[in-house]
């Protein structure tokens, strides 16, 4: 499965747009990236999920260009709650239940 | 629909002991996976179960094992616990071929 980079932390303040990138060269045609939101001592969340150019949800946009090496996940003003660890991840087809973890990158929002 | 639930939520036991956590997926679902997070490690894929069936297994000794019942619930032992075992574990479930929902993990504590 393709390995994901993205940047260990991210500091913002509120009321700002705040854009991830995360990496992945190697990711596979049945390949599709994913997003989780995750907030101390609780379970990953589902942000959104894609498979090319533009998605959009309630809560963020997903960003993929048309080589799909590299993504980036977009939250729109951002409010203090949004402070968690955000994880960037390559999901195949045919192992949904297995999903692989990276370091994550952790978002900071300020007043 | 309810969410992922998992009992207990906190556990303490001693090493060379061993323990069973719970996990009841949310109605509908057929698909049970089980994660372990540490500070160090991070988050890491145990296995998936599926029917009944362990469809993907992680990395890790055979100390740590699960099963699924016919209703879906699911749970997984870990046997002759070691200090490194301290960690959040989390359970998901999903249809097939869906997003994941993660529950709010069992914290164990190995003295």
């Amino acid at each position: 499965l393709a390995k994901t980079t993205q940047p260990i932390s991210m500091d913002s303040y509120e009321g700002q747009e705040v854009n991830i990138t995360c990496s992945h060269n190697n990711i596979a045609t049945n390949d599709y990236i994913t997003w989780y939101q995750q907030f101390p001592s609780q379970g990953p969340r589902f942000i959104i999920q894609g498979y090319k150019t533009k998605v959009t949800n309630e809560v963020a946009s997903l960003f993929i260009p048309a080589d799909r090496k590299s993504s980036t996940l977009s939250l729109p003003r951002v409010s203090l709650s949004d402070t968690a660890v955000y994880y960037c991840l390559v999901v195949r087809t045919d192992s949904w239940g297995k999903l692989q973890f990276g370091a994550g990158t952790q978002v900071v929002v300020t007043p | 629909k309810a969410g992922v639930t998992q009992t207990p939520r906190y556990l303490i036991k001693t090493r060379g002991q061993q323990v069973t956590l719970s996990c009841s997926p949310i109605s509908g679902h057929r698909s049970v996976s089980w994660y372990q997070q540490t500070p160090g490690q991070g988050l890491q894929f145990l296995f998936e179960y599926f029917s009944e069936t362990q469809r993907n297994k992680g990395n890790f000794p055979g100390r740590f094992s699960g099963r699924q019942f016919s209703n879906s619930r699911s749970e997984m032992n870990v046997s002759t616990l070691e200090l490194g075992d301290s960690a959040l574990y989390l359970c998901a479930s999903s249809d097939p071929e869906d997003e994941q929902f993660f529950g709010p993990g069992t914290r164990l504590t190995v003295l």
